[in-house]
């Protein structure tokens, strides 16, 4: 079973600054199956990445993800207010199959 | 609009069941499979169960396997959760999510993963005695 570690725990950065988010994977994950998910305090996930790289509808072109085998990132170009949340990464996995999700970077506002 | 509105959750005692309903809306909702994800006071996110679009190919987290049963109506645009033998440690916000992928090579095996892209805002099941 692939793990999924995020790192850092807990992100504290500044509106304006760039942000980028680590998911390590415990073996190497297809590209094709890597996908990032968004979540504020009180609301539902909101999906970001899929296929590593490509945004999902209707997100900013501030989120970028990218990376491959088993290291994955998710930037955040320029922080605005509303990008402070809870980050997710999570693959897909056939054999078993799963749908496997990393314990979330929180981004904070320093 | 898209919408996921999810119902059924509250307050039981250990070793009893729960039914969990999702009604869809905004979409054709059997071109889709359709997942359960939960998240536990404070916790991240887990996968507990996914279903094609036709019910013929189901799956389930270990954590869950021989207690909970994931199905769907086509003809009522709902996706249900019946789970039995709760415990303690199902407690949780439970969110029906949309599955990206339609048409072919999509759950369970899917050549290409467009992530959950729809998601309800959950119903709370509080398994306590």
């Amino acid at each position: 079973e692939i793990v999924l570690t995020q790192s850092p725990g807990t992100l504290s950065l500044s509106p304006g600054e760039r942000a980028t988010l680590s998911c390590r994977a415990s073996q190497s994950v297809s590209s094709s199956y890597l996908a990032w998910y968004q979540q504020k305090p009180g609301q539902a996930p909101r999906l970001l990445i899929y296929g590593a790289s490509s945004r999902a509808t209707g997100i900013p072109d501030r989120f970028s993800g990218s990376g491959s085998g088993t290291d994955f990132t998710l930037t955040i170009s320029r922080l605005e207010p509303e990008d402070f949340a809870v980050y997710y990464c999570q693959q897909y996995g056939s054999s078993p199959l799963m749908y496997t999700f990393g314990q979330g970077t929180k981004l904070e506002i320093k | 609009e898209v919408q996921l509105v999810e119902s059924g959750g509250g307050l039981v005692q250990p070793g009893r069941s729960l039914r969990l309903s999702c009604a869809a809306s905004g979409f054709t909702f059997d071109d889709y499979a359709m997942h359960w994800v939960r998240q536990a006071p404070g916790k991240g996110l887990e996968w507990v169960s996914g279903i094609s679009w036709n019910s013929g190919s189901i799956g389930y987290a270990d954590s869950v396997k021989g207690r909970f049963t994931i199905s769907r109506d086509n003809a009522k645009n709902s996706l249900y959760l019946q789970m039995n033998s709760l415990r303690a440690e199902d407690t949780a916000l439970y969110y029906c999510a949309k599955d990206g992928c339609s048409g072919g090579s999509c759950y369970p095996k899917y050549y290409y993963y467009y992530g959950m892209d729809v998601w309800g805002q959950g119903t709370t099941v509080t398994v306590s005695s």
